[in-house]
C-alpha cells in the first residue's frame, strides 16, 4: 500500500525566513511519481511540482526548491525567503506509474508566514 | 479561461436529504475525481472516472453516488446514507488515459454543512 506522511502539522515563521516542509513516502512500486500541491485560503489545490522516481536531481524554481532522496524515501520542499503570500496548506502526494493511478495525499502542513 | 468550476461554494443540507454537488471542466480532460477533505486527514478519494459513462469507487465511496454522462461534467450526490457528510469537497481532472500521472487540476471546492 502507498502512504505519504507529513509529520509537521503546522509551521510558523517570520517573513524572509527559510522553511522546509518534510514529506516521507512508502511504496512498493519501483516507478512512481511524487507531487507537491499548495492550498491557499481560497480552497483550490495548486500544482507545484511532479517528480518521477528515476529523477533524483534536486529542482529549483524561484524561491522554491525540492530535495528528492530515494534512500530515505523523502521528498522535502524548501521555501527560501518566505513571504506572507506563501501562507497556505501544502500537500505532498504519491501515485504509481502503471495503469490508471490515483493520488495518495499526505495530511498536509499548514504554513503561517507572519510579517 | 480553462478550468474547473464547482458549485455551489457553500451548501447546507438537512439531515435525511440528498444533495448534488456540481463539477464542470472545460479542459477537455478524460479523467475526473472527487475528493473529500476533513481537518487533519488530508484528501481522500470518493469516486473517479477515467472516461465518459464509466466511474469507479475510491476509498470512501459509501453514501455517495456519481454520474459521467458528459465528458465535461461529473456531479457528486451526497445521499442520506452518508453518516457524516459535513466536509470540504474538491473536484479534480487530469488528462487521463495515455498521459499517465500528469498533474491534476482542482476546483475551488464546495463546503457542505449538515444542519
Amino acid at each position: 500500500a502507498q502512504k505519504v506522511t507529513q509529520a509537521q502539522t503546522e509551521i510558523s515563521v517570520v517573513e524572509k525566513e527559510d522553511v522546509t516542509l518534510d514529506c516521507v513516502y512508502e511504496t512498493r512500486d519501483t516507478t512512481y511519481y511524487l507531487f507537491w500541491y499548495k492550498q491557499p485560503p481560497s480552497g483550490e489545490l495548486v500544482f507545484l511540482i511532479r517528480r518521477n522516481s528515476f529523477d533524483e536531481q534536486n529542482e529549483i524554481s524561484g524561491r522554491y526548491s525540492w530535495n528528492f532522496q530515494k534512500s530515505t524515501s523523502s521528498f522535502n520542499f524548501t521555501i527560501t525567503a518566505s513571504q506572507v503570500v506563501d501562507s497556505a496548506v501544502y500537500f505532498c502526494a504519491l501515485s504509481g506509474a502503471t495503469g490508471f493511478q490515483k493520488l495518495v495525499f499526505g495530511t498536509g502542513t499548514r504554513l503561517l508566514v507572519s510579517p | 479561461d480553462g478550468g474547473i468550476t464547482q458549485s455551489p461554494k457553500y451548501l447546507f443540507r438537512k439531515e435525511g436529504q440528498n444533495v448534488t454537488l456540481s463539477c464542470e471542466q472545460n479542459l477537455n480532460h478524460d479523467a475526473m475525481y472527487w475528493y473529500r477533505q476533513d481537518p487533519g486527514q488530508g484528501l481522500r478519494l470518493i469516486y473517479y472516472s477515467q472516461i465518459v459513462n464509466d466511474f469507479q469507487k475510491g476509498d470512501i465511496a459509501e453514501g455517495y453516488s456519481v454520474s459521467r454522462e458528459k465528458k465535461e461534467s461529473f456531479p457528486l450526490t451526497v445521499t442520506s446514507a452518508q453518516k457524516n457528510p459535513t466536509a470540504f469537497y474538491l473536484c479534480a481532472s487530469s488528462i487521463g488515459l495515455g498521459q499517465l500521472n500528469t498533474e491534476a487540476f482542482f476546483g475551488q471546492g464546495t463546503r457542505l454543512t449538515v444542519v
